[in-house]
């Protein structure tokens, strides 16, 4: 049973380019959440997601950023216009209900480098 | 702020010794996780910890839940050079998201 899969696991983009991050939760689990790391610090939740639906996208810069979750394929979180403050560990997690009912499982996560 | 903020910043240990690491919240909370993140790497979960629970253990994890003082501490007994790495506090509200610390660095010297 693979765990949450993430790709690519590195990305370089130049600045005003789009960056796409994809995320395919562990089987059995509808619900995904994606965070951002900036280095020396943790985890800042930014959106999450059920199946076709967000469910909180509090965390999400109003501009640029954007994610989805469709009926079939992986999660999907999407960066337009890039800057180099976007330049980023993106993680993504999935559980089979709201909340970490037993702690999430994390992907390994997309470095994203902006240069 | 921070719902969940890690105390030490930086813990630095020799092998064998015990490694304590705090973490205080500050809303109610439904539960809370404990996770070891390696350099580079993504984040693995150790243990959840139940609002209704005072203790629970793991191996050589012991993490203990004070919901009056809102409060949490993660020992590691015997800490081995392999522990090193980052640990992370998460609480669980009803919104359904986990919120996270910035996390304490251990360092376990051989």
């Amino acid at each position: 049973n693979a765990g949450v899969m993430q790709n690519p696991r590195h990305l370089v983009r130049r600045r005003g380019q789009e960056a796409r991050l994809r995320c395919s939760p562990m089987k059995g689990h509808s619900h995904v959440y994606w965070y951002r790391q900036l280095p020396e610090e943790g985890l800042k939740f930014m959106v999450y997601l059920q199946k076709e639906n967000i469910i909180d996208e509090s965390g999400m810069p109003k501009e640029r950023f954007s994610a989805e979750f469709p009926k079939e394929g992986p999660s999907i979180l999407r960066i337009q216009q890039v800057v180099r403050g976007d330049s980023a560990a993106y993680f993504c997690a999935s559980s089979p209900g709201q909340g970490a009912l037993e702690g999430y499982t994390f992907g390994s996560g997309t470095r994203l480098t902006v240069v | 702020s921070q719902q969940g903020e890690e105390d030490p910043q930086a813990l630095s240990i020799q092998e064998g010794e015990n490694a304590t690491m705090n973490c205080s919240y500050k809303t109610s909370i439904n539960n809370l996780q404990w996770y070891r993140q390696n350099s580079g790497r993504g984040l693995v979960h150790l243990i959840l910890i139940r609002s209704n629970e005072r203790e629970k253990h793991s191996g050589r994890l012991r993490v203990t839940l004070d919901t009056s003082k809102k409060s949490s501490s993660l020992l590691i007994t015997a800490s081995r050079a392999a522990d090193t790495a980052s640990y992370f506090c998460a609480t669980d509200t009803n919104a359904g998201k986990s919120t996270f610390g910035d996390g304490t660095t251990l360092t376990v010297k051989p």
